[in-house]
């Protein structure tokens, strides 16, 4: 079956470093890959998403690239703030009908310190 | 337009007791989703509806039970809880395309 795999945390980094959350998947065909962010006590925010294979999704600051021929979609970005604490989940989707829903991978907690 | 809308955000329940989360979205999306995140676990699907009247098992089904009346409303049933359903719960939704919505979420404690 899908399964989606990411660096497990807490990542703690330091203000204006430079981020990055390795995410790996395995499915068949051509999955819809996503990042959410989870802030604290708050449900899950899509940040990114791209649904074919080079896409590249961005938002705030943030930058994945889907990479077919390593199954990646690492998230990235190059100066973090304190705002972007956070717990990032990636994702992937199955495209066409049939069974909904998304695998998650189990999500990395971003600690970052001023 | 409130997107997705979770009731309650809280609750503590017994073990054997029923209950019902609700969830509800004003985007008229066909496709709807409940979720349980836990600890080290990620999120795990539990049952998903692509329209009204049609329901579809996920990752982690037992004990829940869910239907699909309308488009607007996916509630689901917990019918004896037991402690290893303690876990908070999201319901999401989508439209034709493929980014889900996530409501707030629902935190249930079985005792």
């Amino acid at each position: 079956g899908d399964s989606v795999t990411q660096m497990e945390g807490p990542v703690t980094l330091s203000e204006e470093a430079f981020l990055t959350i390795n995410c790996t998947y395995t499915a068949t065909g051509y999955p819809s890959l996503f990042w959410y962010v989870q802030y604290p006590g708050e449900g899950l925010q899509l940040l990114l998403k791209a649904t074919k294979a080079d896409d590249k999704g961005s938002n705030k600051g943030f930058e994945a690239t889907y990479r077919k021929e390593t199954t990646s979609f690492h998230l990235e970005k190059g100066s973090v703030q304190v705002s972007d604490s956070a717990v990032y989940f990636c994702a992937l989707s199955h495209s066409g009908g049939g069974a909904d829903g998304l695998t998650f991978g189990k999500g990395t907690h971003l600690i970052i310190q001023p | 337009n409130a997107g997705v809308t979770q009731t309650p955000k809280f609750q503590v329940l017994k073990t054997g007791q029923s209950m019902t989360l609700q969830c509800a979205q004003d985007m008229n999306h066909e496709y709807m989703s409940w979720y349980r995140q836990d600890p080290g676990m990620g999120l795990r699907l539990i049952h998903y509806s692509v329209g009204a009247g049609i329901t579809d098992q996920g990752e982690v089904p037992n004990g829940y039970n869910v239907s699909r009346s309308t488009t607007e409303d996916f509630p689901l049933r917990l019918l004896s809880a037991a402690p290893s359903q303690t876990s908070v719960y999201f319901c999401a939704s989508r439209g034709g395309g493929k980014t889900q919505y996530f409501g707030p979420g629902t935190r249930l404690l079985v005792l």
